[in-house]
């Protein structure tokens, strides 16, 4: 079964600290994709990234960096130098594409605090 | 400026009571999603639709309908049969391909009066 897991549930840092949010997923494709978006409080998801299968390099954009692994089935988030600003919830999502049709799988996302 | 645009962005239902959820994209989108979300339940799929004319249910889609008329529409129904309807309401599209990422309105978020 497709499923993603964010075992971290909300995790507070103080402004200038690096946090790392973690994104387990399981899938029987050989061939997926996976997402990070960003849900700030005003409410609507904004997408940061995607990376697929294939490509297991790290990114770096600015202060945020992702490592994925598909030994490990992760695809985690790192924020450098957190900011107030970083303060929301941030969901990693799976696609699954079965039968011709195309979804997306969620986790249950991870809320993070950053502190002044 | 392209986007999805969901209204209204609060909504109070009374009992027995049919509302629906307005959802436009101008994006050319041919995938258009609705999602209900919970606290500390993450997105929770209802229906989705991939074409014009068609749709599918998603986990959730008890006390639900959709229509898809046109492709930049898909309003949603809170039938009376959706018998816990206060929630947060996002709306998405998509290009119709695995590899795309989702685009997301503001939501709308409904309350029981």
């Amino acid at each position: 079964a497709q499923k993603v897991t964010q075992a971290q549930t909300e995790i507070s840092v103080v402004e200038k600290e690096d946090v790392t949010l973690d994104c387990v997923y399981e899938t029987r494709d050989t061939t997926y994709y996976l997402f990070w978006y960003k849900q700030p409080p005003s409410g609507e998801l904004v997408f940061l990234i995607r990376r697929n299968s294939f490509d297991e390099q790290n990114e770096i954009s600015g202060r945020y960096s992702w490592n994925f692994q598909k030994s490990t089935s992760s695809f985690n988030f790192t924020i450098t130098a957190s900011q107030v600003v970083d303060s929301a919830v941030y969901f990693c999502a799976l696609s699954d594409a079965r039968g011709g049709t195309y979804k997306y799988i969620f986790g249950t996302g991870t809320r993070l605090k950053v502190l002044a | 400026d392209g986007g999805i645009t969901q209204s209204p962005k609060y909504l109070f239902r009374k009992e027995g009571q049919n509302v629906t959820l307005s959802c436009e994209q101008n994006l050319n989108h041919d995938a258009m999603y609705w999602y209900r979300q919970d606290p500390g339940q993450g997105l929770r799929l209802i229906y989705y639709s991939q074409i014009v004319n068609d749709f599918q249910k998603g986990d959730i889609a008890e006390g639900y309908s959709v229509s898809r008329e046109k492709k930049e529409s898909f309003p949603l129904t809170v039938t009376s049969a959706q018998k816990n309807p206060t929630a947060f309401y996002l709306c998405a599209s998509s290009i119709r391909d695995r590899n795309q990422p989702q685009h997301f309105g503001d939501g709308t978020r409904l309350s029981i009066l």
